[in-house]
């Protein structure tokens, strides 16, 4: 079956570091994205992986590992406006209905002060 | 400028109700899909079309009808709404479906059904 994983909620500093962890079994695998929704708006786009490895984007960073089903978005120098909730998706395949995006519940971030 | 744009905003209907949702979009995509966020915040897809053309059909009601007169637009009916329609409803739009091609969201459509 299709199953992706991410922690419910998660609490963080302003000005700290926080890593958003997302595991993800699929029949196929091309591509995983990250985005952030905050509360009462559309989802945004963060970042896209398909191949290993770390991809930065300013503050925040996203990492995937295809062997082991594994990706975790990185936020550094956190702000109160980074509250919000971030959402893993992968999309299992590139032909016929499953070109799909699969997506997680969704990790609820929340920056204190 | 808005990208993706849905109306309305709102919308508050009594159960047994027919209503439609209408979305556009300027940025030249060719996929559109519809997708419902329940209260749990679980994004689920309904529809994709391709070009105007139907290409995913998640297994929903057939109350919900989706409609693309052009690239540009992608309309969603529902027939005899019913209370556990209750959810916001996204609109989105895309390059293409394949790759890295990220999707672009609507504002939402808020569907309370009493």
């Amino acid at each position: 079956g299709q199953n992706i994983d991410q922690p419910t909620e998660m609490t963080a500093t302003e000005g700290a570091i926080v890593q958003i962890n997302c595991t993800y079994q699929t029949s196929g695998f091309n591509g995983l994205f990250w985005y952030q929704q905050h509360a009462g708006e559309a989802p945004t786009f963060l970042s896209y992986n398909v191949l290993d490895g770390l991809e930065e984007k300013g503050r925040f960073s996203s990492f995937l590992s295809r062997s082991k089903g594994y990706s975790y978005l990185l936020l550094k120098e956190l702000q109160m406006k980074d509250s919000a909730s971030y959402l893993c998706a992968v999309r299992d395949s590139d032909a016929g209905n499953n070109r799909k995006l699969i997506w997680g519940l969704g990790t609820s971030l929340a920056v204190n002060p | 400028d808005t990208a993706v744009s849905q109306t309305p905003k709102y919308l508050v209907t009594q159960m047994g109700n027919d209503k439609s949702i209408k979305c556009e979009q300027n940025l030249g995509h060719d996929t559109m899909y519809w997708y419902k966020q329940d209260s749990k915040k679980f994004l689920k897809i309904m529809f994709s079309y391709n070009n105007k053309e139907l290409i995913i059909n998640e297994t929903v009601p057939n109350r919900f009808s989706p409609k693309s007169p052009d690239k540009a637009h992608l309309n969603l009916h529902i027939n005899s709404l019913e209370l556990g329609d209750s959810a916001v409803y996204f609109c989105a739009s895309s390059q293409g479906l394949a790759g890295s091609y990220e999707q672009y969201f609507g504002p939402g459509t808020r569907l309370t059904v009493t």
